[in-house]
Parts: C-alpha cells; structure tokens; sequence
C-alpha cells in the first residue's frame, strides 16, 4: 500500500516551459487536492477535486490546470512556467464526507523556475 | 475575506504542555484539523473538531469553539520529535466538498 505518491520528485524548469505533475493514491479516495508551500509558509490550495472527471479552482489557481480522468490520478499542469511558480508542491487525497478531514499526503514536488 | 491567525513561533521545554491557537474568518464553516510538518517533510493529520468541545487522541488535544471562531492544539508531555510547524485548516463552505484553508504554521521549538 504505497498511499499517495508524486511525480516527478524535483524538478528544474526554464520560464516559459511547461510541465505535468502527476500525483497517484491507491487509497480508492474520492477527493484529492493540489497544494503548493512556499519557504516559511503555510499551504495553499491550487485546484480540487470531489471525484473522477470533476475538478475546482482553490486558493492560488491561477497559471495551473488540473484533470482527474481516473479516480486514482490527479494531474497538475504549468502550462508556461514562470519563476513566482518556484516552490513545494504537495498533492494529497481524502475520502468523502466527513471523513474527507483526514488527508494524506504525497511527499512532495520540488519545483525550481529559473 | 478568509483567513486564519496562529502564532509564527512558540518555544517549550520538554515534558511541559504547550497550547498552540487558531482563530478563523471564513465564509462558511465545516471543522477545524490540525496537521504536522517535520523540516523537509509532508505534512501528517493530527486532530479534527467537527463539533465544540475538546477531541483527545494521546498526547495531542484539539479543542474547538465554533462561537468564537477559535480553537487550539495542546500538546502534553513534550517531547524533541514534537519540534515541527503546526497547520490548522478549515474548509471555507458548509461541505466536505468546499475548498480548504490553511494557517501559515506555527513553528514549535522544544528545548531540553
């Protein structure tokens, strides 16, 4: 049971490149969530999803797009990167409901713009 | 707007208690959870308060005021692996399904 995995672990990016992060759970959860952690920061919600095919905009959605074609996946993508994008991020699933509070997360995706 | 207050840092000595608070402005409210974050690592779920009143799970506590928009961490019998950030969040909404917030953390130093 590898619970919630992502890839790529790091990464380094030019400006204006684009790239996918993928984010695999194997918890059968419904919902997961992208988030990106800033040096000394809290985390913030980029995009959403409540269940396979649909997706939400969160906190700091801008310059990201997501997709959620199986249940398992959820994919974060930088269409043109940009050196403000320079940060940790984190994907992370739940269940439904109330127990959707407990989330686990992935251990993380290192992005570097320069 | 929403937000959440905590403080940035706070120190203690091991096997003291150590209460960490978390105010909240939102535009709708679904529980409060509290997370761990070790330097380096992902962030690890530690407590949840759907309802008013104090949740225990071992050494950690969360209690949760919904009238005061407020609630805490306690953390009893400190110990040097408790040194990491604490997270508070809430869901901005009245649904499991609405977005959810984070805190920007409080850093908790032990000292022998």
């Amino acid at each position: 049971n590898a619970g919630v995995t992502q890839t790529p672990k790091f990464r380094v990016l030019k400006t204006g490149q684009s790239m996918t992060l993928l984010c695999a759970q194997d918890m059968n959860h419904e919902y997961m969530y992208w988030y990106r952690q800033d040096p000394g920061m809290g985390l913030r919600l980029i995009h959403y999803s409540v269940g396979e095919g649909t997706t939400a905009k969160g906190e700091v959605p801008d310059g990201y797009n997501v997709s959620r074609l199986k249940k398992q996946n959820f994919l974060l993508g930088l269409e043109s990167a940009a050196p403000s994008q320079t940060s940790v991020y984190f994907c992370a699933s739940s269940r439904a409901g109330g127990q959707g509070e407990t989330q686990y997360f992935g251990p993380g995706t290192r992005l570097l713009v320069l | 707007g929403q937000s959440l207050e905590q403080p940035s840092e706070v120190t203690a000595v091991e096997g003291a208690i150590v209460q960490i608070n978390c105010t909240y402005q939102t535009s709708g409210f679904y529980g409060l959870s509290w997370y761990q974050q070790h330097d380096g690592g992902a962030p690890t779920f530690l407590s949840y308060n759907g309802l008013d009143g104090l949740e225990e799970t071992g050494r950690f506590s969360s209690f949760l005021s919904r009238s005061d928009s407020y609630g805490y961490l306690l953390l009893q019998e400190l110990q040097m692996k408790d040194s990491a950030s604490y997270f508070c969040a809430v869901r901005d909404g009245y649904s499991s399904a609405s977005k959810i917030i984070f805190g920007s953390g409080t850093r908790l130093s032990i000292r022998p």
